[in-house]
C-alpha cells in the first residue's frame, strides 16, 4: 500500500515559468514532509520541509503549500531554472523515534527548458 | 563538516553471493537510515539504525542485514543475492532520528546483480 502518492510523474516547463508538484498521504499519523531534490549520480538532498500545523513555508523560490484537511501538500517553484531540471520527491514521517524511517513518493522529474 | 561517505560507489556481484556496503555519517549524527532505489520501486526503507541498535525495519526479506558500530558507521549486507536486488543503496543520518529532524544523504553505492 503506497502511502504518499506523488504527480506527475514527468514535468516540462519554460525557463521562468512555475513548476508544481504534488503529493498526497494517507497516514494522519505523519508529521513531517520534507522535498528532496536528487540529481543523477548524486543523493537526494533536503530542499524545504514542512509540518502540518503550517499551512505555508516559502525558502526562496521554493515554496510548500500544506492542505491538512485534504491530506496534500504541494511544492512550487518559482522562475523555474535549467538548473533545477532534477528528479523531485516528497516524504513523509511520523517522528518521534521513526523520524528515521521516511515513506517516499515515487519521485517527478523536472525538465525546465531554456 | 564533511557529508555522509558511502563506499564503495559501485559494486558488481553474481547472483548468489554476497555483499557488505559501508556508510560513514555526518560527524556527530547517531541515527543512520538505509535505502533501496529503484526505477520501479522507487526510494524503499530498509532499516534504521541508532546507538548500535536497529530502531526501525521496512519490509525487506532477512536476507537484508545491517549493523551499526560505536563511533556510528553503519554497514548493510545482503546475502544469496538475487537479480532484482539490483539498485542504488542510500544511506541517510540525522542526529538524533528522533522528533522533525531532516536526513542527509550519502550519494549511493550502485549494485549491480550478474
Amino acid at each position: 500500500q503506497q502511502q504518499v502518492k506523488q504527480s506527475p510523474q514527468s514535468l516540462i516547463v519554460q525557463k521562468g515559468g512555475i513548476s508544481i508538484i504534488n503529493c498526497a498521504y494517507e497516514n494522519t499519523a505523519f508529521d513531517y514532509f520534507p522535498w528532496y531534490q536528487q540529481f543523477p549520480g548524486k543523493g537526494p538532498a533536503l530542499l524545504i520541509a514542512i509540518r502540518p500545523d503550517v499551512s505555508e513555508k516559502k525558502e526562496g523560490r521554493f515554496t510548500i503549500s500544506f492542505n491538512k484537511s485534504a491530506k496534500q501538500f504541494s511544492l512550487h517553484i518559482m522562475d523555474s531554472q535549467p538548473g533545477d531540471s532534477a528528479t523531485y520527491f516528497c516524504a513523509a514521517s511520523t517522528g518521534g523515534t521513526n523520524a528515521g524511517k521516511s515513506t517516499f513518493g515515487d519521485g517527478t522529474t523536472l525538465t525546465v527548458k531554456p | 563538516k564533511a557529508g555522509v561517505t558511502q563506499t564503495p560507489r559501485y559494486l558488481i556481484k553474481t547472483r548468489g553471493q554476497q555483499v557488505t556496503l559501508s556508510c560513514s555519517p555526518i560527524s556527530g549524527h547517531r541515527s543512520v537510515s538505509w535505502y533501496q532505489q529503484t526505477p520501479g520501486q522507487g526510494l524503499q526503507f530498509l532499516f534504521e539504525y541508532f546507538s548500535e541498535t536497529q530502531r526501525n525495519k521496512g519490509n525487506f526479506p532477512g536476507r537484508f542485514s545491517g549493523r551499526q558500530f560505536s563511533n556510528s558507521r553503519s554497514e548493510m549486507n545482503v546475502s544469496t543475492l538475487e537479480l532484482g536486488d539490483s539498485a542504488l543503496y542510500l544511506c541517510a543520518s540525522s542526529p538524533t532520528g528522533v522528533g522533525n529532524q531532516p536526513q542527509h544523504f550519502g550519494d549511493g553505492t550502485r549494485l549491480s546483480i550478474l
